[in-house]
């Protein structure tokens, strides 16, 4: 079956300090991945997504993330940490089927402090 | 361009009474995907249709849950019958294709309450 696991319930960060949030995948054939955040009583934003190709993909608001098919895994990063970067994080696996059926993770907390 | 928009933002119910969630996708978008986020938990898929077409209702329970997309007018989420269960926020997104590089874009969502 289909899955992604985020084992991270919470991240705390310092400001200005590199953060990571991590995420790991399973999946039967070719995986497409996407990270998502949302914010207190909002809808889900998108980040980053990787199809295909180079394994480091840039994103929206100055995040990152790596693609490693060996270990399975799709972690998020941002040098460095905003206060208002604090939000719930969703890491996201599109199970193919020629549709964008989206299994998500658990969620990661992130908070960031002055 | 307006995004997704939902509507009612948040609904109250007693148990028993029926909840009719809308969803409205972006302009130019006719898929439309219907996910469930419980309390603490990640988002769940539920339903997706096209225009007066459901594709994969796979997510959704079998009894007293139903969606449709019409031609014309919003997407609807239809729960009958509701249970204390169901409070959960409903999230819709759309998109412009059906394709897996076709980015979802996800409405502000319904907060369902039921008493």
């Amino acid at each position: 079956a289909q899955s992604v696991a985020q084992p991270e319930d919470q991240v705390n960060v310092a400001e200005g300090n590199p953060l990571t949030v991590k995420c790991t995948y399973s999946v039967s054939g070719n995986p497409y991945l996407f990270w998502y955040v949302q914010y207190p009583n909002r809808g889900l934003q998108f980040l980053l997504k990787y199809i295909t190709g180079d394994n480091l993909v840039k994103g929206s608001y100055g995040f990152e993330a790596e693609f490693n098919k060996s270990q399975t895994s799709f972690h998020l990063k941002k040098p460095s940490a905003l206060v208002s970067d604090s939000a719930l994080y969703f890491c996201a696996v599109s199970v193919s089927g020629g549709y964008n059926k989206l299994i998500f993770g658990a969620g990661t907390r992130l908070a960031v402090h002055p | 361009n307006a995004g997704v928009m939902q509507n009612p933002r948040h609904l109250v119910r007693r148990r028993g009474q029926e909840a009719r969630l809308r969803c409205s996708p972006m302009k130019g978008h006719s898929h439309v995907y219907w996910y469930r986020q419980l309390p603490e938990e990640g988002l769940k898929f539920m339903v997706y249709l096209q225009k007066e077409n459901i594709i994969d209702e796979s997510g959704m329970p079998k009894e007293r849950f139903s969606a449709e997309f019409p031609k014309e007018g919003p997407s609807i989420l239809r729960i009958q019958q509701v249970v204390r269960g169901d409070s959960a926020a409903y999230f819709c997104a759309s998109s412009q294709a059906r394709g897996v590089v076709d980015e979802q874009f996800f409405g502000p969502g319904t907060r369902l309450t039921v008493l």
